[in-house]
This record gives C-alpha cells, structure tokens and sequence, in this order.
C-alpha cells in the first residue's frame, strides 16, 4: 500500500521566493494534517484539513503561510515570500476516517532549505 | 490543555541494554496515548498506542502501559538494538472542538552503541 506521498523531499530556493509543498494522503484518509519540524521548536501542528476543509490553521505562522485542499487526494502548503527563518522539514500526515484513535500516517517529509 | 512531557535526551546504550524513556501527560477527557519513532530521514511512524487506562501496547519488543493513576505512558525495551537508534515521541489525541488532533512531547533521542 502506498503511504503518505510528499513531494519534493528537498527543496532549496532564495529568500523571497514562492514555495509550493505537496502532499498525496493515502486513499480513504479524510484527515489531513501539515507539520514543520526544526530543532528549537520541535513538531508544529501548521494546519488540520476534515473531509478537505480546513478545521484548524491557527497554527499557521504568519499569512505568507497558506494551505489548501482542493480534493481528497491532494493538498499543498504555499509559502509566499519565503524567509531564511522557514527552513525546516514540513511534513504532511492523514487520518482514516475512523477517528481520533486511529494513528497519522506521516509521509517522509520535505526538507526545505531558505538561503 | 493538553501536554505531553517526555524525558530530554539523548539516551545512549549499550546493545542489549534496558530502555526506560518517560511520559507523562496532561489531558482532559480520556485521551489515547501513542509512541511513534522518527529514523533519520523519515517521518514519524506509529510504533505502538494504547486507548484506555491499564491497556498495554506493544510492538517489536518495545511495550508502553497506559497508566490513568500517574497520567504516564513510559516506554520500555528489555534488550535495544543498534538499529532501535532513533527519535521517540510520546503523543495523545484527544477530542476538542476542533477535533481528534495530536499533541506531541518534544522527542527523546536514543543512540544505541555496538
């Protein structure tokens, strides 16, 4: 069975640029959920996406930080203009629609480096 | 609200050692408890959960007792494995407005040595 599908697993770009992460679910998942994971901060819950509307962004940094899912299997994190300090591994996970007892399923992450 | 605080890290250990890393947590309602291991390059992946309080979970010799009366969910190994050498993370989801979500602990590191 495929798992969660992230791409791309590396990205490096320049200060100032837009960014786009992407994020597959695995099929019959209905919860999708974005993390960033650093060093100082830990995990990060960025946003939680229910049957593809979203639930819950107030983990979202700041509005160049956008999120968006426009079907089940498919969701993207944008950010725009990006900054050194948004360098992180972001990671995307899902739920099947079993509920809160059910495990995230998380995907291998996308390292993403801001110069 | 909810919290989950597990032991810093890292741990280091010699193979076939005991492991012991602490969780504990704070939570309202009757939450499910879970660990999940992060090895390098990955993402998170679910290692073993428990649902109600006394319920053991267990999965490639790791063990975790959800224990409701000190709020703890410590992980145990009887003999670690070069290849156990990861990134631990004690996690509880629990109902809120907003629904199921996951509240993680800061990660121990465990470093086995040859």
């Amino acid at each position: 069975d495929a798992g969660v599908i992230q791409s791309p697993r590396h990205e490096v770009t320049e200060m100032g640029q837009e960014v786009t992460l992407r994020c597959k679910p695995i099929s019959g998942h209905n919860s999708l959920f974005w993390y960033r994971q650093t060093m100082m901060r830990g995990l990060e819950l960025l946003i939680y996406f229910n049957n593809n509307v979203p639930i819950d962004d107030s983990g979202m940094p700041e509005d160049r930080f956008s999120a968006k899912m426009p079907n089940a299997s498919f969701s993207t994190l944008k950010i725009q203009p990006s900054e050194p300090r948004d360098s992180a591994v972001y990671f995307c996970a899902s739920r099947d629609p079993q509920g809160g007892n059910q495990p995230q399923h998380f995907g291998d992450g996308t390292r993403l480096s801001i110069l | 609200g909810n919290s989950v605080t597990q032991m810093e890290g890292p741990v280091t250990l010699s193979e076939e050692a005991f492991l012991t890393i602490n969780c504990t947590y704070t939570a309202t309602g009757y939450p499910s408890l879970f660990w999940y291991v992060q090895y390098p390059g990955e993402g998170l992946q679910l290692l073993l959960k428990a649902t109600k309080a006394d319920d053991k979970g267990s999965n490639k010799g790791f063990e975790a007792t959800y224990r409701k009366e000190t709020t703890s969910f410590h992980l145990e190994k009887g003999s670690v494995q070069v290849s156990d050498s990861a990134v631990y993370f004690c996690a509880l989801s629990s109902s809120n407005n907003a629904g199921n979500m996951l509240t993680f602990g800061g990660g121990t590191r465990l470093m086995v040595k040859p």
